[in-house]
């Protein structure tokens, strides 16, 4: 059974703090996602990955980054947080194939309150 | 402009109707498309793969219309469970597929 673990249910930070959020996944899949989301904006991407080391800017990438040691892993930073960084965050991953293979598998989220 | 548009609704319909969502994307070159579906408070999942060809999967129907560039998801015999929020999902082409989400459709079933 397919399998994307966020390291956090919930979170609560404060403004100017470093926050970790870390993504697992178990299907060996090349390419891994970070989105926020938020009411009334939807899902919007943040960073991807297609490989090992390898990442790219989404539409919202500034105040975040991202690092990818290890295949079944990614990781979000937030440098220093803001309260504006307040969201649901959703990490994905699919295995990369013709275009209707790569289907996203989402983690069950991770709210972060920043005060 | 948006590059995936979806009616936000609440659709508020009672058991046992019928009811379509719309979805419209501005890039032709788009390459394939999803309907997931988000629970309150859950992660989004896959629900159905849209073909060009129409694919039907129980009481849920995709259709695709590239000409005119949107897609569609109707829901025959509405259940109560059917209650969730309806997001489209466009994929492009970048080094891989890369996915655009509608702001996502909510589906409201009551008794």
């Amino acid at each position: 059974d397919v399998k994307v673990t966020q390291s956090s249910r919930y979170l609560v930070k404060r403004t100017g703090e470093k926050v970790f959020l870390e993504c697992v996944q178990d299907m060996d899949h090349e390419n891994m996602f970070w989105y926020r989301q938020d009411p009334g904006l939807g899902l919007r991407l943040i960073y991807f990955s297609y490989d090992v080391k390898m990442k790219e800017k989404g539409d919202i990438p500034e105040g975040y980054s991202v690092s990818r040691e290890k295949k079944e892993r990614f990781s979000l930073i937030l440098e220093s947080a803001s309260t504006n960084q307040t969201s649901m965050y959703l990490c994905a991953s699919t295995h990369r194939g013709t275009s209707d293979q790569e289907t996203q598998y989402f983690g069950p989220g991770t709210r972060l309150l920043v005060l | 402009r948006k590059e995936v548009e979806q009616d936000p609704g609440p659709f508020n319909v009672p058991e046992g109707a019928t009811v379509a969502f719309n979805c419209t994307y501005s890039n032709s070159a788009s390459q394939s498309f999803f309907w997931y579906r988000q629970d309150c408070r859950k992660e989004p999942k896959l629900l159905m793969s849209v073909y060009s060809s129409g694919n039907e999967d129980g009481r849920f129907t995709a259709q695709l219309n590239r000409a005119s560039q949107y897609i569609s998801l109707l829901i025959r015999d509405s259940k109560l469970s059917d209650s969730a929020t309806y997001l489209c999902v466009v994929n492009g082409k970048g080094g891989s597929y890369i996915p655009t989400f509608g702001r996502g459709t909510s589906l409201i079933v009551h008794p």
